[in-house]
């Protein structure tokens, strides 16, 4: 049973251009979660998607979208890359219940470079 | 608005001996779940242990077992005989009860942990 899948695993951009992040929740899980973890840092809460729709949203600006496919998999796009958006990002996903009891499945991430 | 704190950047043990990861959390909520997650150097973040807040018995798996204090909002993690693949960093969390999993999980600063032969 394949968990989380997340591609690519490592990506360098340049300041100002368009990324896009994407996302195989495992399998039987329909919600999924995006998190940025800066170096050293604890994992940063997105955005979550569930039914093809951004459900709850963290602090983060709008050059940071995302979406979710009929298939439950999820892209997160970021615009106008800034140097402060290099992190490894992750996705997590769960079933819609009961995530609460067992917590979220994480993939290994994306390390995101913007040179 | 809920923050998790972990004062212990980093922190060593011996190999098969007891170590303890702190965390302190701010949350005027009643009903949450709190985890422990592993994130080992393949960056993929494991669930160690949760625990539902309404229920007073710490939980327990295996070499890990958690001291929850609910009145002090302190959750931390003891893990026994520590074994080298105990090393990474930890990183405790937070999420709010609903009735629906809208719930983002919080999560603190982390700790790195260090198993030495």
């Amino acid at each position: 049973d394949a968990g989380v899948t997340q591609s690519p695993t490592h990506l360098i951009k340049t300041r100002g251009q368009q990324v896009t992040l994407r996302c195989s929740p495992k399998s039987g899980h329909d919600t999924v979660s995006w998190y940025q973890q800066a170096l050293g840092q604890g994992p940063q809460f997105i955005f979550q998607y569930y039914e093809e729709e951004e459900r709850q949203r963290g602090n983060f600006p709008d050059r940071f979208s995302g979406h979710q496919f009929p298939n439950y998999s999820s892209e997160l796009n970021v615009n106008a890359l800034l140097l402060g958006d290099s992190a490894l990002y992750l996705c997590a996903s769960s079933p819609e219940y009961p995530a609460n009891l067992y917590g979220y499945t994480f993939g290994s991430g994306t390390r995101l470079t913007v040179v | 608005a809920q923050t998790v704190t972990q004062s212990q950047p980093e922190m060593s043990v011996q190999e098969a001996e007891t170590v303890t990861l702190s965390c302190t959390y701010d949350t005027s909520e009643s009903n949450y779940y709190l985890f422990w997650y592993k994130q080992p150097p393949s960056r993929q973040m494991i669930l160690v242990i949760r625990q539902e807040a309404y229920k007073q018995q710490n939980a327990t798996e295996n070499r890990f077992s958690v001291n929850f204090q609910k009145a002090a909002k302190s959750f931390s993690l003891k893990i026994s005989d520590s074994q080298l693949g105990d090393t990474a960093m930890y990183f405790c969390a937070f999420m709010k009860r609903g009735l629906a999993n809208t719930g983002k999980l919080i999560f603190g600063q982390g700790t790195t942990l260090q198993v030495k032969p």
